[in-house]
């Protein structure tokens, strides 16, 4: 079983939906957790992290962290063509051992279609 | 702020040869990590060095190995190279060992044949 499970989708969503990405993970180390998008051909671009349970918002992108459930979140309201890209989600604990690399999900592939 | 350069960006190798990959991290950052991403596999740790010292490892054979220099600009090497090699190779600049704020650059895709 892998660390954090993501579904890979293909996600397709009308312009202006709210679109909602998530992610599982199993090793309670993880402290920090990211949300990356990636355009084809591109690297993963870091949209936003939080620390530890709760949420965060910047613009359009809204993070939940539930750490008792191991889940977390990105909610995209308003959704545009432009977002139209591969989500990756990624954790981080500063302790040592494996949790202190980043370890990412699998990548969410979404569209958002005119 | 430039951001994170990785050159090549395109590499064709043959089986067996070696290859050898570079970053250059934001101005002031200390650490580079590197990354393997495939579409089975996803993105992959491969190490990571913060002040010219390996300090983490993922779990690759050491046919990959790397090294980091004192102006923080990172190489990766891949010795003995096999067809399952062929991947986008990413390398992540931040300005602590272990921190959320990591920067990646554009990748280095790797095709072995």
């Amino acid at each position: 079983q892998k660390e954090v499970e993501q579904d890979p989708g293909p996600l397709s969503v009308p312009e202006g939906a709210i679109v909602s990405l998530n992610c599982t993970y199993s090793n309670s180390a993880f402290q920090y957790f990211m949300w990356y998008r990636q355009y084809s051909r591109k690297g993963p671009e870091l949209l936003m992290y939080t620390y530890s349970s709760g949420n965060k918002e910047d613009g359009r992108f809204t993070a939940q962290v539930d750490k008792s459930s191991k889940y977390i979140s990105l909610f995209i309201r308003d959704s545009q063509p432009s977002d139209s890209a591969t989500y990756l989600c990624a954790m981080i604990g500063i302790s040592s051992g494996s949790a202190r690399q980043l370890t990412f999900g699998s990548g969410t592939q979404l569209t958002v279609l005119p | 702020k430039a951001g994170v350069t990785q050159t090549p960006r395109y590499l064709i190798k043959t089986r067996g040869q070696q290859v050898t990959l570079s970053c250059s991290p934001i101005s002031g950052h200390r650490s580079v990590s590197w990354y393997q991403q495939t579409p089975g596999q996803g993105l992959q740790f491969l190490f990571e060095y913060f002040s010219e010292t390996q300090r983490n490892k993922g779990n690759f054979p050491g046919r990959f190995s790397g090294r980091q220099f004192s102006n923080s600009r990172s190489e990766m090497n891949v010795s003995t190279l096999e067809l399952g090699d062929s991947a986008l190779y990413l390398c992540a600049s931040s300005y602590n060992s272990g921190s959320a704020e990591a920067f990646f650059g554009q990748g280095t895709r790797l095709t072995v044949v």
